[in-house]
């Protein structure tokens, strides 16, 4: 079974530029997720997608964060205008079911440097 | 804010010896998760507990869980040097609609061989 797919591994860009990140669940998986890790803390959840719908973004800073997931698979996580506190790790997950019992799929993350 | 509080914050131990974590957190839980976090495979679920589970057990890990102390401990036996990773606890709030996971800031554990 693959895994959750993200890209690109690893971006730097300078402060005020912009970036996406892309995110591929694994199959048959409704729930996604896209956390924030700065260096030396837990995953933070930015957002959480059911399908193709938001059940969760209160924690997305969407003056300069935005989400979508169409289609209800591939998810892409935007930034703009970056901010040098935005270097972090990306983390996109996902799970069969929102119910809290089903454990999350991490990627590998996108490790973002904002200079 | 960050549900989970992981302790001790950094914990160094040798190859063959037991581990031990724990995790407070504020709120009632549906249940509780631990995860470890290395370069190699990165954020992976190892064990999940239910709020009316005390303990369990998953090979070499143990998780114990006390609802009265809100805290929570994980148990690694017989360490290996491939142990050696950052373990997280996370939390989904009872009575949430999304089961959001919450996790704490980790303990970074060091199996020297």
């Amino acid at each position: 079974e693959a895994g959750v797919a993200q890209s690109p591994r690893y971006k730097i860009i300078e402060k005020r530029q912009s970036v996406a990140f892309w995110c591929n669940p694994i199959s048959g998986h409704a729930t996604l997720y896209w956390y924030q890790q700065i260096l030396g803390q837990g995953p933070k959840l930015l957002i959480q997608f059911q399908n193709n719908g938001v059940v969760d973004d209160s924690q997305l800073p969407k003056d300069r964060f935005s989400a979508e997931r169409l289609k209800g698979v591939d998810s892409t996580l935007k930034i703009q205008p970056a901010k040098l506190e935005d270097s972090a790790v990306y983390l996109c997950a996902s799970s069969f079911t929102s119910g809290g019992s089903y454990e999350q799929y991490f990627g590998p993350g996108t490790r973002l440097t904002v200079t | 804010s960050q549900q989970g509080e992981e302790d001790p914050q950094a914990l160094s131990i040798q190859e063959g010896e037991n581990a031990t974590m724990n995790c407070s957190y504020k709120t009632s839980i549906n249940n509780l998760q631990w995860y470890r976090q290395n370069s190699g495979r990165g954020l992976v679920h190892l064990i999940l507990i239910r709020s009316n589970e005390r303990e369990k057990h998953s090979g070499r890990l143990r998780v114990t869980l006390d609802t009265s102390k809100k805290s929570s401990s994980l148990l690694i036996t017989a360490s290996r040097a491939a142990d050696t990773a950052s373990y997280f606890c996370a939390t989904v709030l009872q009575g949430g609609s999304n089961y959001k996971l919450t996790f704490g800031k980790g303990t970074l554990l060091t199996v020297n061989p």
